[in-house]
């Protein structure tokens, strides 16, 4: 199915620093989500957001939904290594879910 | 929180034969269910849209045929890999939306090597 624009494709980082990614679409979603995928398994959902505009914090993540509904960032403050993996974004209306391509997070200790 | 429970994780079969994966809901409802397969280091792709009590949605390119899916419950779907052959080796993921699709958790993935 059609994916989101999710950027950046990878990061490498130190650790202790702080990271963003983000997700643009040209349609609307009514939720956002924020998933990290390990190594062999499936996505676990980290932040789901409800309404344009919501900031919500999970521990150092902090995830906002675009004021145009189009949109979503993820941030991560003060890096570590277990924070390597595969970070999704996926816009939900519904029955229908898009996904972005993915950031490959790499921490370097 | 919800679960969402993929079985096998693991499973190897030989060329010709057919393989079930199954994806169950755990502690709640789920009419939808969508089947993915992912390729080493990209992104998931949508194969098919699972929908309980009628027929799957299958994104344009997925044979039908090969990838049989049913959702016979509003808990569990299955995806049978038909006449598997090496290039169905793959990582398959299950995911299923909430109630009210707010939602969406993923099975753990079922990682086919056909050999």
């Amino acid at each position: 199915g059609q994916q989101l624009n999710q950027s950046p494709q990878s990061m490498f980082i130190q650790e202790g620093e702080d990271v963003s990614m983000n997700c643009t679409s040209s349609s609307i979603f009514n939720t956002w989500l924020w998933y990290k995928q390990d190594p062999g398994e499936g996505p676990v959902l980290l932040i789901a957001l409800y309404k344009a505009g919501e900031l919500t914090s999970n521990g150092r993540l902090t995830a906002q939904f675009g004021i145009t509904r189009k949109d979503s960032f993820l941030n991560i403050s003060a890096s570590i290594p277990s924070d390597v993996g595969i970070y999704f974004c996926a816009g939900h209306n519904n029955n229908d879910m898009r996904f972005g391509a993915g950031t490959r997070l790499t921490v370097k200790p | 929180g919800a679960v969402v429970s993929q079985h096998p994780s693991r499973v190897i079969c030989k060329s010709g034969t057919s393989v079930k994966i199954e994806c169950r809901s755990l502690d709640f409802q789920a009419t939808t269910m969508f089947w993915y397969r992912q390729f080493p280091k990209q992104s998931l792709m949508l194969m098919a849209t699972s929908n309980e009590g009628s027929k799957a949605t299958y994104e344009q390119g997925v044979e039908k045929d090969k990838f049989l899916i049913n959702h016979a419950s509003l808990t569990l779907s299955t995806l049978t890999v038909t006449s598997a052959h090496p290039e169905d080796s793959s990582f398959y993921i299950c995911s299923a939306p909430t109630p009210g699709g707010t939602e969406a958790f993923f099975g753990q993935g079922t990682r086919l090597t056909v050999v």
